[in-house]
């Protein structure tokens, strides 16, 4: 398996522009989580997903974010309008059961707002 | 929600000598502990992990212990080599909590 997949790994916009980072999770597995991480706050869940359906999303910071879950092999996180304080490493992971078992973290998309 | 707490924020030793993280975790619910190391510009990857029906578990280099009463777990390292220099999360979760909760992390650095 090629583990998951996130794209694009950097990605430098102006504020203001519309971002779209992406996720492939590993197939099989039924949850899918996006994490910001900044040296600031660390690790901060975003929202979670299970078989497709958002389960929490009060990590959200705003309504500027969205993600949505389309099919058990594509997620996107969409920032519009971006600011430069969104600045930082999106990480994308998934796991096939509910907090017993670990995560497997995509890449990590760096975002840069200028 | 659980809270898990992480010390410390940084560490630095000698290469050779041991490195002990620990972190403490608030709901008795959870059952599982990961243990996560991330490199500079890499990903979050798991390292080792323990569930509450067992109090220690060792993978060469590594090993962590589990105190329910205390609700304490920690990781340990010997013969630290600078590779080890990372970042390194705990976290704690089980099925009834929805999702595992990280610690704030901890930044390891050996020198050599």
């Amino acid at each position: 398996d090629a583990g998951v997949i996130q794209s694009p790994r950097h990605e430098v916009t102006e504020m203001g522009q519309e971002v779209t980072l992406r996720c492939k999770p590993i197939s099989g597995h039924d949850y899918l989580f996006w994490y910001r991480q900044t040296m600031m706050r660390g690790l901060e869940l975003l929202i979670y997903f299970n078989n497709n359906v958002p389960i929490d999303d009060s990590g959200m910071p705003e309504d500027r974010f969205s993600a949505k879950m389309p099919n058990a092999s594509f997620s996107t996180l969409k920032i519009q309008p971006s600011e430069p304080r969104d600045s930082a490493v999106y990480f994308c992971a998934s796991s096939f059961a509910q907090g017993v078992v670990g995560y497997t973290f995509g890449s990590g998309t760096r975002l840069t707002v200028v | 929600g659980e809270n898990v707490e992480q010390h410390p924020s940084t560490l630095s030793v000698q290469e050779g000598d041991s490195a002990v993280i620990k972190c403490t975790y608030s709901d008795s619910a959870s059952n599982y502990f990961p243990w996560y190391k991330q490199e500079l510009g890499k990903r979050p990857q798991l390292i080792i992990d323990i569930r509450s029906n067992v109090g220690e578990k060792k993978d060469q280099r590594i090993a962590v212990t589990l105190n329910k009463t205390a609700k304490h777990f920690s990781l340990h390292i010997t013969e630290t080599q600078p590779e080890d220099s990372a970042v390194y999360f705990c976290a704690g979760g089980g099925s009834t909590l929805g999702r595992l909760y990280f610690g704030r992390g901890t930044q390891l650095t050996v020198w050599p």
